[in-house]
């Protein structure tokens, strides 16, 4: 597609599902970045991927989240044991270049409730 | 560390007044900084942005520039309408903590006809 998709667009989890977000890069992409953005707050840092390799995964708020680009394009963020405080949208974001130049072109994001 | 404040919205205005969205940083190295928009219903894009101290970064008439000295990169527009409502995010980047955006927590701009 023409830009970064993601799905699903709202998902609703009961406290201690897994959940799993999905997201399509623009194609030939080859840096890829997971956010997570609360309810009235800037977007914050995950993860981030360069091809297939994951080289920054700082931002991971626990072991439960864990993300994935097993061939480099569709990334997949999962989150194990879902608490109350994990609800949130995830944005996804790609950018051409390795080096980033600063450039990102976000997903309209999922939004994740857990009750 | 680093990280990033904007004023506190919502911001509204009518039609053809003029806009500001303050913006500071804290920055451990030297940054590049950016103004990134998100129009309702749509995915965040880049407004602008500036990689160096004095540099001025513009789009569809707004401008910001780079000020080392107060550690600024405030949002202007000279006469803004109604489809510039949106929430607007301040962000820096530090090439040495690699490729991350490091985000403020947005302002929203209402714009009244």
């Amino acid at each position: 597609g023409a830009g970064v998709s993601q799905s699903p667009r709202y998902k609703v989890a009961k406290r201690g599902q897994d959940v799993a977000l999905r997201c399509d890069p623009i194609s030939g992409h080859v840096s890829l970045f997971w956010y997570q953005q609360a309810l009235g707050q800037g977007p914050e840092f995950l993860t981030y991927f360069q091809n297939e390799a994951q080289l920054d995964k700082s931002g991971l708020p626990s072991d439960r989240f864990f993300a994935e680009r097993p061939e480099g394009s569709v990334s997949t963020l999962k989150i194990q044991r879902t608490q109350q405080e994990d609800s949130a949208v995830y944005l996804c974001a790609s950018s051409l270049e390795a080096t980033n130049t600063g450039e990102l072109f976000f997903g309209e994001g999922s939004r994740l409730t857990v009750l | 560390g680093n990280s990033v404040t904007q004023m506190e919205g919502p911001v509204t205005l009518s039609e053809e007044a003029f806009l500001t969205i303050n913006c500071t940083y804290t920055a451990t190295g030297y940054p590049s900084l950016f103004w990134y928009v998100q129009y309702p219903g749509e995915g965040l894009q880049l407004l602008l942005k500036a990689t160096k101290a004095d540099d001025k970064g513009s789009n569809k008439g707004f401008e910001a520039t780079y000020r080392k000295e107060t550690t600024s990169f405030h949002l202007e527009k000279g006469s803004v309408q109604v489809s510039d409502s949106a929430v607007y995010f301040c962000a820096l980047r530090i090439m040495e903590y690699g490729n991350k955006l490091v985000f403020g927590a947005g302002t929203i701009l209402r714009v009244k006809s």
